[in-house]
């Protein structure tokens, strides 16, 4: 069964940094691959699609890179900003599937 | 935009009570999915359905039941509530990507 993980599970950094979120999974047999924010009490919003032929997505100040052969997506985000405080998670789609398999979830909280 | 409305955004009932979540979208998505996200454990996939009539059990789908009478609504069913369904329940539409609705926090009294 596809496991996908997240580290770090908690990150707080000063606002400008740009930073790293990991996410790795355990089957590199993948169709897709998608970041999603998620504010509290919220439902998840759609940040990033990769597909598996792809190696990046790029939307505003993220970036992210998938490296299927070794099972790793990173989700870098530029300057960040107080507002990008949230949790991010990680999700693939197998390639016999529909729906996605979640990581736990990194909860980034930029201070200002 | 896509827009996927969950019907409620708290819900309280008791144990033993039928409960119906509901689920609509206006993007004429074939797949249709339901989740349960608990602290610790993550979003989990209870059923989903690729066509009207359609559905599939996903990883936790004991004591749920769905209907998909229409395509553009999915609903979720607790038989008979317990206190270990109180949870967030997120709805989904779509595949590349999947859009959420922004759940229903549901307690089981």
């Amino acid at each position: 069964k596809q496991e996908v993980t997240q580290i770090p599970a908690a990150l707080s950094v000063p606002e400008g940094e740009n930073l790293v979120l990991n996410c790795s999974f355990t089957d590199s047999a993948i169709y897709n691959l998608q970041w999603f924010r998620q504010d509290p009490g919220k439902g998840l919003t759609s940040l990033l699609l990769i597909q598996s032929s792809q190696r990046e997505q790029t939307s505003g100040r993220l970036n992210a890179s998938l490296d299927k052969s070794s099972g790793r997506s990173t989700l870098y985000i530029a300057a960040s900003q107080p507002g990008d405080s949230a949790t991010y998670l990680c999700a693939v789609v197998g390639l016999t599937g529909y729906a996605l398999n979640f990581g736990k979830g990194t909860s980034l909280l930029v201070t200002p | 935009d896509v827009k996927v409305t969950q019907s409620s955004r708290y819900l309280v009932k008791r144990t033993g009570e039928k409960v119906f979540l509901e689920c609509v979208q206006d993007m004429d998505h074939e797949n249709m999915f339901w989740y349960r996200q608990d602290p610790g454990l993550g979003l989990r996939l209870i059923y989903f359905s690729y066509d009207v009539k359609m559905k599939e059990k996903g990883d936790i789908p004991e004591g749920y039941s769905v209907s998909r009478e229409k395509k553009e609504r999915f609903s979720l069913i607790l038989e008979s509530a317990s206190t270990n369904q109180t949870s967030m329940y997120l709805c989904a539409t779509g595949y590349q990507p999947q859009h959420f609705g922004d759940g229903t926090r549901l307690s089981i009294l």
